[in-house]
């Protein structure tokens, strides 16, 4: 059973161009989160997503970034015009839906590592 | 709003020895409390969660935890510390169903010397 995927594992972007991180959930799971992880720092919530839906995007900057999860495929995260204090790790989790009225385990990928020059 | 407290951001121990991370958190509300773990250039992994019944939580790899209500506190202990247990430790709250995201604390470095 493959865990949370995430690629690329490392991308590099000069200020002005897009990034595109992706993220495929385990198998079942329909609930998505990222997370980003600035350096020396612990990890801050952006967006929560379920299939065609986003649930929860208050930790998302107004602008520049957007996130889908569309009916087939994976996660994306997408940021615009990158400049340097994007550079950061970006981590994917996902979940199952809630049952009995617990809140499911998130299960985390390895996270992408964006660099902007 | 609900904020997580990890004191001490870097712990030395001695290899077979006992050792005991610190977290704090608030919130208005009750929650649901996680400890991770970071190996170098890798995701989290959970260690040991606590959603309520007992408030001594065990997990993986022989570490535990317990819930203190009254303190605020979910502190993470390992009787007997490994080698392989150096890493980055990352304690997190959330406020449960219909607020599931995951509020971290900034992380403790856990060294083990051999």
């Amino acid at each position: 059973n493959a865990g949370v995927m995430q690629n690329p594992r490392h991308l590099v972007r000069r200020r002005g161009q897009e990034a595109r991180l992706r993220c495929s959930p385990m198998k079942g799971h329909s609930h998505v989160y990222w997370y980003r992880q600035l350096p020396e720092e612990g990890l801050k919530f952006m967006v929560y997503l379920q299939k065609e839906n986003i649930i929860d995007e208050s930790g998302m900057p107004k602008e520049r970034f957007s996130a889908e999860f569309p009916k087939e495929g994976p996660s994306i995260l997408r940021i615009q015009q990158v400049v340097r204090g994007d550079s950061a790790a970006y981590f994917c989790a996902s979940s199952r839906p809630p049952v009995k009225g617990y809140q499911e385990t998130q299960y985390f990928g390895p996270g992408t590592r964006l660099l902007v020059l | 709003a609900q904020s997580v407290t990890q004191l001490d951001s870097q712990v030395p121990v001695f290899e077979e020895a006992p050792v005991e991370l610190r977290c704090n958190y608030s919130s208005s509300v009750s929650v649901y409390l996680f400890w991770y773990v970071q190996y170098p250039n890798q995701g989290l992994q959970l260690l040991l969660k606590y959603l309520s019944g007992s408030t001594l939580v065990k997990g993986i790899n022989g570490f535990e935890a317990e819930f203190n209500k009254s303190q605020t506190s979910f502190h993470l202990r390992k009787p007997s510390v490994h080698i392989s247990d150096t890493a980055e430790y990352f304690c997190a709250v959330s406020e449960g169903l219909g607020n599931e995201k995951l509020t971290f604390g900034t992380g403790t470095r856990l060294t083990i010397i051999p």
